[in-house]
């Protein structure tokens, strides 16, 4: 149990436009879904963390407009990355939670490796 | 600030031997979760172990246990019979509503 898929898993695309990378969970509901950016031979960044119906909350540092979280339902939390630049190349990780009920384990999906041409 | 810190960028450990990867945190809170978290190379995250910290007894599970240190604010993973695929980057993580990560430690194991 507790798998969180990700959509697409690889991504090309060109300076200016815009791309969309879903997270979602597949055998739970999720009480917060969470958006990490890992650069090469780094850490996981938290960029902001999802809760259903309600807006994001994003860390410092992270441009909100041009890094866009909806998060339509208990399952399904999608980040948009408008805008590309050569400098938004990364790979991307989504996870989801169950809060307190599982003891703040996050549950990640298998990210997402983003280049911007 | 809350920070979690890996002293150990790399380690390397000789195949059925026992390894320590070390973590030292700062926090302010009271209730936090402390988690390990590996990444092979697959870049796939997964949960190791996880200790509640107001449970004075170490978490284990299999081959891997933590020694915590609240006083101190350290929490050390120990790996048992070290096998070739527990070779991946190791995370040492701490919170609770959202995570902070450490560095990481990159673990070789040598056959």
């Amino acid at each position: 149990g507790a798998v969180v898929s990700q959509h697409p898993s690889r991504v090309i695309c060109k300076s200016g436009t815009s791309v969309k990378i879903e997270c979602r969970s597949l055998d739970f509901q999720a009480t917060t879904m969470f958006w990490y950016r890992q650069f090469p031979k780094q850490s996981l960044m938290l960029m902001a963390t999802s809760n259903e119906g309600s807006k994001a909350t994003y860390e410092q540092g992270v441009e909100k407009d041009k890094f866009l979280i909806n998060h339509a339902s208990l399952t399904l939390s999608t980040l948009t990355v408008t805008s590309a630049h050569p400098e938004d190349s990364s790979f991307y990780i989504c996870s989801a939670s169950l809060g307190g009920n599982k003891g703040y384990e996050q549950y990640f999906g298998p990210g997402t490796r983003l280049t911007v041409t | 600030a809350q920070t979690v810190t890996q002293s150990q960028p790399e380690m390397s450990v000789q195949e059925a031997e026992t390894v320590t990867l070390s973590c030292t945190y700062d926090t302010s809170e009271s209730d936090y979760y402390l988690f390990w978290y590996k990444q092979p190379p697959s870049r796939q995250m997964i949960l190791v172990i996880r200790q509640e910290a107001y449970k004075q007894q170490n978490a284990t599970e299999n081959r891997f246990s933590v020694n915590f240190q609240k006083a101190a604010k350290s929490f050390s993973l120990k790996i048992s019979d070290s096998q070739l695929g527990d070779a991946a980057m190791y995370f040492c993580a701490r919170g609770r509503d959202k995570i902070i990560f450490g560095k990481g430690t990159r673990l070789h194991i040598l056959p």
